[in-house]
């Protein structure tokens, strides 16, 4: 079974950075992309970015390329979110989700930024 | 960045009937392999979003056969036959043909 879940959200100060994890198991963690999509309350889904096998190609959306960094561990099966400069912009579900056709999807993980 | 549009923002459906929802995309997501790269999520109420329809018409694995999607280069259905109390959520389509990804606004499905 595909599971992915995330943690390391809560409530951060306006400024400050937070990292997310998201810990993949139940399939070939190596052999796929993975990325990470966000849901501020009550809105819809926004794409953050993603990531490849091998951690050579990382695609982000414009708006926040400055702001949010995307890394894996193969060795680990684990996904990053290094999350920078945060404002209340920022507070949403994040969810980590498995590309290609973002088949699965975690659980999420609340951020809430603020002071 | 493509724009994904949809209509209606929300539908009410009878038990056992059947719903359809519209999207559009502002470029075409038809890829030079052949591929439409057009995708249907349905997000239930206080869960994560799981994945409906992939590649514009088939079906993920697990997913009733009373889903079906289908359309063009840039208009797109998603169709409920036989709308069921577990049908409940917000649907939302999405592109993955070019970064950024993008969603449509969502369509909220609630039973008369």
């Amino acid at each position: 079974e595909v599971k992915l879940v995330e943690s390391g959200g809560g409530l951060v100060q306006p400024g400050r950075s937070l990292k997310l994890s998201c810990a993949a198991s139940g399939f070939s963690f190596n052999d796929y992309w993975m990325g990470w999509v966000r849901q501020a309350p009550g809105k819809g889904l926004e794409w953050i970015g993603e990531i490849n096998q091998d951690s050579s190609t990382i695609n982000y959306t414009p708006s926040l390329k400055d702001k949010f960094t995307i890394s894996r561990d193969n060795a680990q099966n684990t996904l990053y979110l290094q999350m920078s400069k945060l404002g209340s912009e920022d507070t949403a579900i994040y969810y980590c989700a498995r590309i290609a056709a973002i088949d699965y999807w975690g659980q999420g993980v609340m951020v809430t930024v603020s002071s | 960045d493509i724009v994904m549009t949809q209509a209606p923002l929300s539908v009410s459906v009878t038990p056992g009937e059947s719903a359809s929802i519209s999207c559009r995309s502002s470029k075409s997501l038809l890829h030079s392999n052949g591929i439409t790269y057009v995708y249907w999520y349905l997000q239930k109420p206080g869960k994560s979003p799981q994945l409906l329809i992939y590649r514009m018409s088939n079906l993920a694995s697990g997913v009733p056969d009373r889903f079906s999607g289908s359309g063009s280069e840039t208009d797109f259905t998603l169709k409920i036959s036989r709308v069921e109390a577990e049908d409940v959520g917000i649907y939302y389509c999405g592109q993955l043909l070019e970064n950024p990804y993008t969603f449509g606004a969502g369509t909220k499905l609630e039973l008369k």
